[in-house]
């Protein structure tokens, strides 16, 4: 198995684009999670999934994030407006029902410049 | 609200230097506490679950105690590739979906 893919790697943009996230979770695996990741805040959890349905969202910062999982294969964040505030590097993780251990993605690095 | 809280925020080792790394965690109910290692550039990677007082958990150099109150990880003779950050996380008993909690987490490097 890949292991949870996440794209891009890197992104740099301006402030006020658009920035959409992507995440493939391990085959399998229904539940899913976003953090994000600080030097300030250190690991955050912004929203998760179970079954492909929101969970919990309490985490999201702002309206201006939003998220999707629209099947089992594939989730997005998207953040509309970006600003500098939102560099960070963005997770993904997943889980299988019932287990204990989230498997990470390797992280998205976002610069709003 | 759940927290949880690293100490020391960095550690220092010598090839085979022992130590201890602290989490103390206030929770309404534990279901469980994680401990997660992360290398640079890289996402967590999980290491322990632990559910109640007492219980312990071995994985080569390193081991993983659990009281009410906090937790530890053990790292016995460590080498220059047990160097990385080490993350606790706790999941409360009101949570069944696998919410986690992290610390800020403890930066370990070894030399040789």
């Amino acid at each position: 198995d890949a292991g949870v893919i996440q794209s891009p790697r890197h992104e740099v943009t301006e402030m006020g684009q658009e920035v959409t996230l992507r995440c493939k979770p391990i085959s399998g695996h229904n539940s899913l999670f976003w953090y994000r990741q600080t030097m300030m805040r250190g690991l955050e959890l912004l929203i998760y999934f179970n079954n492909n349905v929101p969970i919990d969202d309490s985490g999201m910062p702002e309206d201006r994030f939003s998220a999707k999982m629209p099947n089992a294969s594939f989730s997005t964040l998207k953040i509309q407006p970006s600003e500098p505030r939102d560099s960070a590097v963005y997770f993904c993780a997943t889980r299988l029902a019932g287990d204990n251990e989230q498997f990470f993605g390797p992280g998205t690095r976002l610069t709003v410049l | 609200e759940d927290q949880v809280t690293q100490s020391p925020e960095a550690l220092r080792l010598q090839e085979g230097e022992s130590s201890s790394l602290n989490c103390s965690y206030t929770v309404s109910g534990l279901r469980g506490l994680f401990w997660y290692r992360q290398d640079p550039g890289k996402g967590p990677e999980f290491l322990f679950t632990l559910y109640s007082a007492g219980e312990e958990k071995e994985k080569e150099r390193l081991k993983a105690t659990l009281t009410k109150k906090e937790s530890f990880l053990h790292i016995t003779a460590p080498k220059p590739e047990d160097s990385a950050t080490y993350l606790c996380a706790v999941q409360a008993t009101t949570d069944s979906w696998g919410k986690l909690q992290f610390g800020a987490g403890t930066q370990v490097v070894v030399t040789p």
